[in-house]
């Protein structure tokens, strides 16, 4: 039973264009959620995190958006740049839990 | 700093055999994390270290050991090793202990397992 769904598996986009990446999950008892991002043949590295506490949280080009009362998580990336083309996990976890819940990820494209 | 580190790369086995991935971190953290993604299902934990001496099952621990060896080393073993366990291998640390809100994990690069 997958908690952190991300629906769609690819996306691509202009480069110097928004990219919008998305994820649902279905526990409510998620109360952090991260994005990693993956190169092939690499491990996933972290890239924001944001605390259900906020409904926000800006670093640079990312920004995460929340909705809790949806269950629902979104990266914002802008401009896009060729160098994000990666796959994006959305991840969430309950506060004192060691399990971190993965989605299947967004493979995106930017195309120069 | 070499971060988290693994071998082998990739390896490939015959159904029934044996062999220990090696996971090694140098960022002083307490927690040690094993996951494994397949296609279309994401990165699932098999076992976790909250802290050297312990060690705890995750989503999918059946047919895996592991061992704190360590504060620095993490490993996982496939005593009879099956086709089904034919997946992408990752190791992680965090520098937070079990209870916090912040679990910002560190991967690996991964290891290439094929049970044929």
């Amino acid at each position: 039973d997958q908690q952190v769904k991300q629906n769609s598996p690819s996306l691509s986009v202009q480069e110097g264009r928004i990219s919008i990446l998305n994820c649902d999950y279905t526990n409510s008892m998620f109360d952090y959620f991260l994005w990693y991002k993956k190169y092939p043949a690499e491990g996933p590295t972290f890239l924001i995190s944001i605390s259900s506490i906020k409904d926000k949280n800006e670093d640079g080009r990312f920004t995460v958006f929340l909705n809790k009362s949806a269950k629902h998580l979104s990266l914002h990336i802008v401009p896009s740049q060729p160098g994000d083309s990666a796959v994006y996990f959305c991840a969430a976890i309950k506060t004192g839990a060691n399990n971190l819940f993965f989605g299947t990820g967004t493979r995106l494209t930017v195309i120069p | 700093n070499a971060g988290v580190t693994q071998t082998p790369k990739f390896q490939v086995l015959k159904t029934g055999q044996s062999m220990t991935l090696q996971c090694a971190q140098d960022m002083n953290h307490n927690s040690m994390y094993w996951y494994r993604q397949d296609p279309g299902m994401g990165l699932r934990l098999i076992y976790y270290s909250a802290s050297e001496g312990t060690t705890d099952k995750g989503e999918v621990p059946n047919g895996y050991n592991v061992s704190r060896l360590n504060k620095r080393e993490f490993s996982l073993r496939l005593e009879s090793a099956a086709p089904s366990q034919t997946s992408v291998y990752f190791c992680a640390s965090s520098e937070v202990p079990s209870g916090s809100s912040y679990n910002e994990q560190f991967f690996g690069p991964g290891t290439r397992l094929t049970v044929l």
